[in-house]
């Protein structure tokens, strides 16, 4: 079965910064998805990048970038100029490539504080 | 704004009873997918539902149901409740085909006493 694992419960970043928030999984698939979703105090989880095994490149949008190592299965999310907006819980993800198979894998997260 | 709606947004059951929550999806997905999120951990996949039947559970006992209707919308319901079902739940919703991206609704906070 695969598994999500973030390592770190809690991170704090200055305004401005760059912070990297670590994600590793287990999996025995050559296809799948990853993704990073924020859940600010709203509760709604909302997705912040999104990548695909079979792409080398890394994925990027705007200020979030993420190093996605393969081999290592090792998804880790950048966050540069950080915001006092970015401030949330942040969730790596995995999801299988087989179409009938819809169950998406949630780390427990970790804890985004931004400090003016 | 057509995102994922979800009811209520807060309650309170007593151990033993039974809840019923609510989501409507956003306007033109298809599919929905229920998760539970416990207190400091991670969203887990309950089921999801398309063409008003589950496609696919997770592994959560028969006490958690669902039903989906003709217009999408979705139910999730739970008997026997007991006091590790306080959670929030989520719902998800979806297209079925091409790349399944999820909207998720801002979920209802279940508290069993």
């Amino acid at each position: 079965a695969q598994t999500v694992t973030q390592s770190q419960p809690e991170m704090s970043v200055q305004e401005a910064e760059t912070v990297t928030l670590s994600c590793t999984y287990d999996t025995s698939e050559s296809d799948y998805y990853l993704f990073w979703y924020k859940q600010p105090p709203s509760r709604q989880m909302i997705l912040v990048i999104r990548q695909e095994a079979y792409k080398q490149q890394n994925a990027t949008e705007n200020r979030f970038s993420v190093n996605f190592q393969k081999a290592a299965k090792s998804f880790s999310l950048k966050i540069s100029d950080s915001q006092l907006g970015d401030a949330a819980m942040y969730f790596c993800a995995y999801r299988s490539e087989t179409y009938n198979n819809n169950d998406m894998r949630f780390g427990a997260g970790t804890r985004l504080t931004v400090k003016p | 704004d057509a995102g994922v709606t979800q009811s209520p947004t807060h309650l309170i059951k007593t151990r033993g009873q039974q809840v019923t929550l609510r989501c409507s999806p956003k306007s033109g997905h298809d599919t929905v997918s229920w998760y539970q999120q416990a207190l400091g951990q991670g969203p887990q996949f309950i089921f999801q539902y398309y063409e008003e039947e589950e496609r696919q559970r997770g592994n959560f006992p028969d006490r958690f149901s669902g039903h989906q209707f003709p217009n999408y919308s979705s139910e999730l319901n739970v008997n026997a409740l007991l006091l590790g079902d306080s959670a929030l739940y989520l719902c998800a919703s979806s297209l079925a085909r091409g790349f399944m991206r999820y909207t998720f609704g801002s979920g209802t906070r279940l508290t069993v006493v």
